[in-house]
């Protein structure tokens, strides 16, 4: 697509359900990152695809958080038992490979946990 | 570890006038990239403008300048002529040329009033 899109836009879920947040990067680009925004803070990175493989998840908070990537493509932040903590915005950005040119973000996902 | 320190959580502005944000970086790193990203009520983060620590002159990109000194590891970011449309939340991110996970500042709010 013409530009990296996220869904749901926004989603508010009880404590301790499951949430999958979806994100569809831009054709072609080959690197996909998660990153984490809570109110007052900037971005916390979270996790980092390159292709289908991820190299690098130590930003993930804790076991309750996974994510994958299939095809190259799409991917899916799931967080299991959600807590009140986890309220967010989660944004997804996708780049060519390691792009030193910065990367092309999502309008993000608000998950709110009441 | 990598830091990014914005310094002035809020900042305003009057319409026509030049604004100056701040930002300062830690790394050990000889080569590296920073940016200034734009993120307006719609959430998604806006590349301003990019400049990569090999090159001496300031990057410049319309009415949005960059003051880079090396030496001081800072990096702030001009922007003349202030619109309305610049109300948004600014942040700074560095990425090393070894690395692949930008490192984000905790923002600076902007507000440009009439």
């Amino acid at each position: 697509g013409a530009g990296v899109s996220q869904s749901p836009s926004n989603k508010v879920t009880e404590k301790g359900k499951d949430v999958e947040l979806r994100c569809d990067p831009i054709s072609g680009h080959t690197a996909l990152y998660w990153y984490r925004q809570s109110l007052g803070q900037g971005l916390e990175f979270l996790i980092y695809f390159q292709g289908n493989s991820a190299p690098d998840k130590s930003g993930l908070p804790s076991d309750r958080f996974s994510a994958e990537r299939t095809g190259g493509s799409v991917s899916t932040l799931t967080i299991q038992r959600t807590q009140q903590e986890d309220s967010a915005v989660y944004l997804c950005a996708s780049s060519f490979t390691e792009d030193s040119d910065g990367y092309t973000f999502g309008s993000g996902t608000r998950l709110t946990v009441v | 570890a990598q830091t990014v320190t914005q310094s002035q959580p809020e900042m305003s502005v009057q319409e026509a006038e030049t604004v100056t944000l701040s930002c300062t970086y830690d790394t050990s790193e000889s080569n590296y990239y920073l940016f200034w990203y734009k993120q307006p009520p719609s959430r998604q983060m806006i590349l301003v403008i990019r400049q990569e620590a090999y090159k001496q002159q300031n990057a410049t990109e319309n009415r949005f300048s960059v003051n880079f000194q090396k030496a001081a590891k800072s990096f702030s970011l001009k922007i003349s002529d202030s619109q309305l449309g610049d109300t948004a939340m600014y942040f700074c991110a560095f990425i090393p040329n070894s690395g692949y996970a930008l490192n984000f500042g905790k923002g600076t709010s902007l507000l440009v009033t009439p």
